[in-house]
């Protein structure tokens, strides 16, 4: 099956500028999640999507960051202005809500450079 | 979610064993101990996890004290393709509405040729 789809892999801004990142979960999952990494650190919870009603985001910048999931299945993470501290990885994943090991999925990450 | 306590950074050679120790004294009754790995530049995958029985798949094995304020990561034969940040978590299972992972720093396994 495919896996969790994200784009782009690479960006790189200058600060104050404005950046979006996509991901596209596998197909039947109900949960979304974002997470940011920083380098040297575990992933952190952004952002946590059952269907596209927000179960958790009480980790997410909402004065810069934003997220939307519509029509519960693609998801966009909004980053407005940059800092120079949003400088990271952002990995999208995803699970099935019932059943299974409650597995998480996660994609490849896009990497952000603020300038 | 409760938290767990792991080694920074642990080395091995490529086709030994390798033990990576998680410490969890607080865990609860409810409580699934999950453990994902991290190769490098790619997002984390799901390796194991279990509840209070020794658990095997194609990965790796778990193995859980019998108070479960432990458990330990066996991977039976190391390849070079091992080599990743491992993460222990604690996972609360609420009824099957909410799953959620809180990441620690892991171990960084350095497998040797």
């Amino acid at each position: 099956e495919a896996g969790v789809a994200q784009s782009p892999r690479y960006k790189i801004i200058e600060k104050r500028q404005s950046v979006a990142f996509w991901c596209n979960p596998i197909s039947g999952h109900a949960t979304l999640y974002w997470y940011q990494q920083i380098l040297g650190q575990g992933p952190k919870l952004l952002i946590q999507f059952q269907n596209n009603g927000v179960v958790d985001d009480s980790q997410l910048p909402k004065d810069r960051f934003s997220a939307e999931r519509l029509k519960g299945v693609d998801s966009t993470l909004k980053i407005q202005p940059a800092k120079l501290e949003d400088s990271a990885v952002y990995l999208c994943a995803s699970s099935l809500v019932r059943g299974g090991t409650g597995e998480l999925f996660f994609g490849e990450g896009s990497r952000l450079t603020v300038l | 979610d409760a938290k767990t306590t792991q080694p920074n950074s642990m080395e091995s050679n490529e086709e030994e064993p390798v033990h990576l120790p998680c410490n969890h004294s607080t865990i609860s009754g409810t409580d699934y101990i999950h453990w994902y790995r991290q190769l490098p530049s790619q997002g984390p995958e799901y390796v194991i996890h279990g509840l209070t029985s020794n658990v095997n798949n194609r990965m790796a094995s778990l193995a859980i004290a019998e108070d479960r304020k432990s458990s330990t990561l066996i991977l039976h034969r190391a390849t070079l393709r091992d080599a990743a940040v491992y993460y222990c978590i604690l996972r609360d299972f609420d009824g099957g509405s909410n799953y959620k992972l809180t990441f620690g720093k892991g171990t960084l396994l350095t497998v040797n040729p």
